[in-house]
């Protein structure tokens, strides 16, 4: 499985844009690269999934570049509500288990 | 994507009990389920796999003996934390992978001993 990198934390006001890099430098041609949230004493949500380019759905987007080492999860003006813990996976598919890296904790302050 | 119902969603049990925790896919028959583990302030641990009729595959370190895992059917999945002690306090997570936008999770349950 890719190990994924990701910063441990970020902060950012309301209404701000918000872009998450995550780091998969041995990402394989199989594998796809899936960001979930997760919200305290809740399960994780899923928010976006993809495999390469762009992908963007009703609450984010997600940048792949060509090499696809890395993706960024893009958040577009951010509200109090998007405090939450954002995991960055790679995933080949096949029903195998996600595994979780430490994630990035987003503080969004008013 | 799939709709998973986890219960209950806390517990409060006396040291040296067993919890059993539920994960019921609502509208979708999984073959697996996940079992996670999360502690305050850290990320969600794998703790076993669960396979529809058949044992589960636990990962390392994860007591077999002490997490029961019981995938009777392909809509329910059970966890049973045997003889609980304190440590065994935690965030418990169920998940599965449905058709379309990959992993779906409970709501979790969080268990306590005391």
């Amino acid at each position: 499985l890719a190990k994924t990198t990701q910063p441990i934390s970020m902060d950012s006001y309301e209404g701000q844009e918000v872009n998450i890099t995550c780091s998969h430098n041995n990402i394989a041609t199989n594998d796809y690269i899936t960001w979930y949230q997760q919200f305290p004493s809740q399960g994780p949500r899923f928010i976006i999934q993809g495999y390469k380019t762009k992908v963007t759905n009703e609450v984010a987007s997600l940048f792949i570049p060509a090499d696809r080492k890395s993706s960024t999860l893009s958040l577009p003006r951010v509200s109090l509500s998007d405090t939450a813990v954002y995991y960055c996976l790679v995933k080949n598919s096949g029903n195998t288990p996600l595994v979780f890296g430490k994630g990035t904790r987003l503080s969004v302050i008013a | 994507g799939a709709v998973v119902s986890q219960h209950p969603s806390w517990v409060i049990c006396k040291s040296g009990t067993s919890v059993k925790i539920e994960c019921r896919s609502l509208d979708f028959q999984a073959t697996t389920m996940f079992w996670y583990r999360q502690f305050p302030k850290q990320s969600l641990m794998l703790m076993a796999t669960s396979n529809e009729g058949s044992k589960a595959t636990y990962e390392q370190g994860v007591e077999k003996d002490k997490f029961l895992i019981n995938h009777a059917s392909l809509t329910l999945s059970t966890l049973t934390v045997t003889s609980a002690h304190p440590e065994d306090s935690s965030f418990y997570i169920c998940g599965l992978e449905g058709r379309v936008n990959g992993y779906t999770f409970g709501s979790g349950t969080r268990l306590t001993v005391v």
